[in-house]
């Protein structure tokens, strides 16, 4: 079985730019989480899809980031236009419940942001 | 609100030597308690959790944790400890019934020496 993949590995940009992290959960998960690690800081929370549907989107910074899951299957977050501060990596998550609290991790998405 | 202190950053020790990896949190209701492990190019995998029941909880690889009410701790332990431990370590809360809903701590970078 597939694990939790997201493309691309690493991204370079320049502030003002746009960038587009792709993340395609396990099969079957209907469950697709985002979170974020700013360099030296602790993981943090985006937001949380259950199929096609935001559940939770309380920990998306602004309005600059848009997270889609077309489909309920993979999983899009564009940064438009990207900041300094956007620096960071971006992990994606699935599982298939969402009350055990165990989540499947992809290897996440370094962005870096010039 | 929920936090997670890693009071640890860097934590090197001895192949064979035990490890203790400490985790505190904070929360006025009742939470649930992960641990979970980086190694080198991989996604985060849960090692061990706590939703109720013992506070000695078992996990992978030998690893346990201990849950600790009244000091509001939940550390990670491991008697003898091998060069394939090296990881980071992440211990984080959740609660309710939203368990995808994870507070991290900053982590905690083990290294294990030959």
């Amino acid at each position: 079985e597939a694990g939790v993949t997201q493309f691309p590995s690493h991204s370079v940009i320049e502030k003002g730019q746009t960038v587009t992290l792709r993340c395609d959960p396990i099969s079957g998960h209907d469950n697709l989480y985002w979170y974020r690690r700013v360099m030296g800081k602790e993981i943090k929370f985006l937001l949380h899809f259950v199929k096609e549907s935001k559940q939770d989107e309380s920990g998306m910074p602004n309005n600059r980031f848009l997270a889609e899951r077309t489909g309920g299957t993979y999983s899009t977050l564009k940064v438009q236009p990207a900041e300094l501060e956007d620096s960071g990596v971006y992990f994606c998550a699935s599982s298939r419940d969402s009350n055990t609290g165990e989540l499947f991790f992809g290897e996440g998405s370094r962005l870096t942001v010039l | 609100a929920q936090s997670v202190t890693q009071l640890d950053s860097q934590v090197p020790v001895f192949e064979e030597a035990p490890v203790e990896l400490r985790c505190n949190y904070s929360s006025s209701v009742s939470v649930y308690l992960f641990w979970y492990v980086q190694y080198p190019n991989q996604g985060l995998q849960l090692l061990l959790k706590y939703l109720s029941g013992s506070t000695l909880v078992k996990g992978i690889n030998g690893f346990e944790a201990e849950f600790n009410k009244s000091q509001t701790s939940f550390h990670l332990r491991k008697p003898s400890v091998h060069i394939s431990d090296t990881a980071e370590y992440f211990c984080a809360v959740g609660r309710g019934s939203t368990l995808g809903r994870l507070y991290f701590g900053r982590g905690t970078q083990l290294t294990v020496w030959p």
